[in-house]
């Protein structure tokens, strides 16, 4: 399994600002994966993280809004531009491991508690 | 896109018996079925997965059943405990995982 770290753990914000998500895995993964979690309700993937390239978005989020850079194969961030309090969310980070047995698994990061004041 | 259903919401059962949760999916190409176990305030954890060249998984007290042709999946928890009261997401994934809505399940004692 991969342990997944990320910074901050939580943050308050003002709207009109914006608030970079640092997530760091402990392990060379194949994927890199930004979630959203609105209190009660279900993860929703916001983008798929690339390597050296740019993210893939999911219907809806765009890149403007929530720019994601992976520059190697452990570590990614994601960055909530122009906030408002509608983002106001937990951001998850999650990575998919590839080896023999395990392959698909996928475990996710503490999250990043987002206000916006 | 894949789109995932999940039934029910809520669920409360008295300690002891059973509890069972519903999927469906809509991608046919989804070929790995992943449920996470999510307790207030922690990230969700893995509990047990399925593939699609599997019918059925079971691991102690937790199963899960797939039917590929009806694109169903479920959950089975027997012998429920008090620390099994949580939310419960099923996913589906071809290449990425999509989940669904939740069921948040509660032990009376």
């Amino acid at each position: 399994s991969a342990v997944i770290s990320q910074k901050p753990s939580r943050d308050i914000c003002q709207r009109g600002t914006s608030l970079t998500i640092q997530c760091q895995v402990d392990s060379q993964v194949t994927m890199m994966f930004w979630y959203r979690q609105q209190p009660g309700q279900s993860l929703t993937l916001i983008a798929t993280a690339n390597q050296g390239s740019e993210a893939t978005y999911e219907s809806g989020f765009v890149i403007d809004k929530f720019p994601i850079s992976r520059p190697n194969l452990t570590f990614s961030t994601l960055t909530v531009s122009n906030m408002s309090p509608e983002d106001s969310s937990i951001y998850l980070c999650s990575a998919r491991t590839s080896g023999r047995r395990d392959y698909n698994e996928q475990f996710f990061g503490p999250g990043t508690r987002l206000t916006v004041l | 896109g894949e789109n995932v259903e999940q039934h029910p919401s809520t669920l409360s059962v008295q300690e002891g018996d059973s509890a069972v949760i519903k999927c469906t999916y809509s991608d046919s190409a989804s070929n790995y079925f992943p449920w996470y176990k999510q307790e207030l305030g922690k990230r969700p954890q893995l509990i047990i997965d399925i593939r699609s060249n599997v019918g059925e998984k079971k691991d102690q007290r937790i199963a899960v059943t797939l039917n590929k042709t009806a694109k169903h999946f479920s959950l089975h928890i027997t012998e429920t405990q008090p620390e099994d009261s949580a939310v419960y997401f099923c996913a589906a994934s071809a290449s990425k995982i999509i989940f669904g809505s939740g069921t948040r399940l509660s032990i009376r004692p």
